[in-house]
């Protein structure tokens, strides 16, 4: 079955650094997901991706944010200024564009720990 | 505002039935789906409800009740390996939107 992967599984930074969280979607999906959920805490929306903009994001998505589809697979999702409390799972999502029930399909997430 | 209610957790037997409720109050409605997590692991999709009733899936069934703000998951044979956080997410906020928005997730644990 197709599956959404994500890269690195893990990332450990300092504070300030920048970093990247690469995603690969599922082939034939139009729209692309970035969630993070924070230890112990909820699965929450950061943004959403489609025809190569984003459409929608949340307050967290703020200026230190940034997502990107360089080519025709990769989605990525760049924090210029890590701060501690960037420290949350990070999934991947996608799904197809025919209808708006369509499953969202999640990564296995990219763990990042700043310190 | 957006709310998604769950317990926070539950227990049950193997081989025995379980169902966990979800009630949410958001500004908009685009379906509700429902997600299983293992700890450290990516919310695998179980089922997606947006007409009022009951869609059943093998050992799984989700139901949805639009005018009460409800649904629940039902989940049948319980087996260890059901054991994980069910997370209730909601389309909806507005018209356009996208997003999902979750609930903090039910942890079931199987005991044998």
């Amino acid at each position: 079955e197709p599956e959404v992967t994500q890269t690195p599984s893990h990332q450990v930074t300092q504070m300030g650094q920048e970093v990247i969280l690469r995603c690969v979607p599922i082939s034939n999906h139009l729209y692309f997901y970035w969630y993070r959920q924070i230890l112990g805490q909820k699965v929450e929306f950061l943004v959403s991706f489609y025809n190569n903009e984003i459409s929608e994001k949340s307050e967290i998505f703020d200026d230190q944010f940034s997502v990107e589809r360089p080519d025709g697979s990769n989605f990525t999702l760049k924090i210029r200024s890590t701060k501690l409390e960037d420290s949350a799972m990070y999934f991947c999502a996608s799904r197809t564009g025919i209808f708006s029930g369509n499953t969202i399909y999640f990564g296995e997430g990219s763990w990042l720990t700043v310190v | 505002g957006q709310n998604i209610d769950q317990p926070t957790e539950m227990t049950a037997t193997e081989g025995a039935i379980v169902q966990i409720n979800c009630t949410y109050q958001t500004s908009g409605f685009n379906g509700l789906f429902w997600y299983q997590q293992h700890a450290g692991e990516a919310p695998t999709f179980l089922s997606y409800n947006v007409l009022d009733g009951l869609e059943e899936k093998g050992r799984f069934s989700s139901f949805l009740s639009r005018s009460k703000g409800y649904s629940y998951l039902l989940l049948k044979e319980l087996q260890m390996k059901d054991s994980a956080s069910y997370l209730c997410a909601v389309r909806g906020g507005s018209y356009n939107t996208d997003k999902l928005i979750f609930g903090t997730g039910t942890r079931l644990q199987v005991f044998p």
